[in-house]
């Protein structure tokens, strides 16, 4: 049972956009703590796609986004393409100044 | 560019300890905060510890009772213990940098997969 929860999977045809959600409690997200969103392509190291909330590393498309409100925060990605398919996992801190991940959701490419 | 490795058995017999390190090259480890964080088979990911490149460190409640993370600064490594394994424990180990307590994990070893046989 993760601390952060995530829908187990999403799915959304190419050139579409998806969304997915990541809800906490205010002992990490509500407390006002950042939420990182990492992209796990199968068999490889989770890459760091959106930090502090709402930016993008350098080299990470602009069609990758994120939003923070309240207890929860949001992944959006436009005009989906095969590439995209892929584990998705957020990140935030808690009180006690550990780290907690969502549960991950499994992106598909219809 | 920084790069993380991370080495040690692929295979533990339960109730003994796992033992991995994780060397850093193309930077120093001095200055940042170094994390390990696991994946079982299938499943997500879970938040091992972290330890600053000072030898402070937290741990994940669910795993400090069994848990010990070390540095060794002069040889740009760090180290994971954690003691008493059971099959669950079996998952891929990974290694990871941030800059600080609270921020994200910019750099990731390729991961290890220790197997927990019985």
């Amino acid at each position: 049972q993760s601390v952060l929860t995530q829908p187990p999977s999403v799915s959304g045809a190419p050139g579409q956009g998806i969304t997915i959600s990541c809800t906490g409690n205010n002992s990490n997200i509500g407390a006002g703590y950042d939420v990182h969103w990492y992209q796990q392509l199968p068999g490889t190291a989770p890459k760091l796609l959106i930090y502090a909330n709402n930016n993008r590393p350098s080299g990470v498309s602009d069609r990758f986004s994120g939003s923070k409100s309240g207890t929860s925060a949001s992944l959006a990605i436009t005009g989906l393409q095969a590439e995209d398919e892929a584990d998705y996992y957020c990140q935030s801190s808690d009180s006690s100044l550990t780290w907690v991940f969502g549960g991950g959701t499994t992106l598909t490419v219809l | 560019q920084v790069q993380l490795q991370e080495s040690g058995p692929g295979l533990v017999k339960a109730s003994e300890t796992l033992s991995l390190t994780c060397t850093v090259s193309g930077g120093s480890i001095s200055g940042y905060y170094w994390s390990w964080i696991r994946q079982p088979p299938g499943k997500g990911l879970e938040w091992i510890g972290y330890i600053y490149y000072t030898g402070s460190t937290n741990y994940n409640p669910s795993l400090k009772s069994r848990v010990t993370l070390s540095v060794d600064t002069s040889n740009n490594q760090f180290s994971l213990k954690l003691r008493s394994v059971t099959a669950a424990d079996t998952a891929v180990y990974f290694c990871a940098r941030h800059y600080w307590i609270t921020t994200p994990f910019e750099y990731w070893g390729q991961g290890s997969l220790v197997i927990v046989s019985s």
